[in-house]
């Protein structure tokens, strides 16, 4: 069964500073890999997604990815973290087939320190 | 854009009633999924769909059923709503692999 592991619960960084979150999965076949973003109240906002080809993974407000099919892991990455990025992230595993279920990892919550 | 909507942002509802949560999608997809949000736990999948009447349960279902009559609407149906049925539902459709999500239901059960 897929499953997906976020080992940080909780993360603060500085404004300014780099940031990486952490997620490993399990899945049998090629796995569908996603990033979300929730904010306080909000929904979920797509960061990015992998499907194939190149491993690392460029998203929307300067986020990145990075596919290691040897480790299981697809670490999200931030160069500098903006205030507006305090949120909470989850990363998601899909696969192949039309009715494929997305399972999510627990999430960890991002603080952001002025 | 597509769209996923889902009828209510808050409901509150009392121990024992039936409550329905509703989802439409405007995209003509055939999959559609059911997710419980709780603190510390992630989404978990409640139920899912992949096509008009065709339903599965996901990791959790116990307490709930669904209802998929047409294409774009699918509900969730708390027959007898309980207090650890107090979460943020969360539904989304798919289609290939592209996954959109509504903005949720925030449900108290008093």
């Amino acid at each position: 069964a897929q499953s997906v592991t976020q080992p940080d619960i909780h993360i603060t960084v500085s404004e300014g500073a780099s940031l990486e979150l952490r997620c490993n999965y399990s899945y049998g076949a090629t796995p569908y890999l996603f990033w979300y973003v929730q904010s306080p109240g909000q929904g979920l906002q797509l960061l990015l997604k992998y499907f194939s080809g190149d491993t690392l993974v460029q998203g929307i407000k300067g986020f990145e990815a990075e596919f290691k099919r040897s480790q299981s892991s697809f670490n999200l990455r931030k160069p500098s973290v903006h205030w507006s990025d305090a949120a909470e992230y989850f990363c998601a595993v899909g696969g192949e087939g039309g009715s494929e279920k997305l399972v999510f990892g627990k999430g960890t919550k991002l603080t952001v320190n002025p | 854009d597509v769209k996923v909507t889902q009828s209510s942002r808050y409901l509150v509802k009392r121990t024992g009633e039936k409550v329905f949560l509703e989802c439409v999608q405007d995209m003509d997809h055939e999959n559609m999924f059911w997710y419980r949000q709780d603190p510390g736990l992630g989404l978990r999948l409640i139920y899912f769909s992949y096509d008009v009447k065709m339903k599965e349960k996901g990791d959790i279902p116990e307490g709930y059923s669904v209802s998929r009559e047409k294409k774009e609407r699918f509900s969730l149906i708390l027959e007898s709503a309980s207090t650890n049925q107090t979460s943020m539902y969360l539904c989304a459709s798919k289609e290939n692999y592209g996954y959109t999500f509504g903005s949720g239901t925030r449900l108290t059960v008093v």
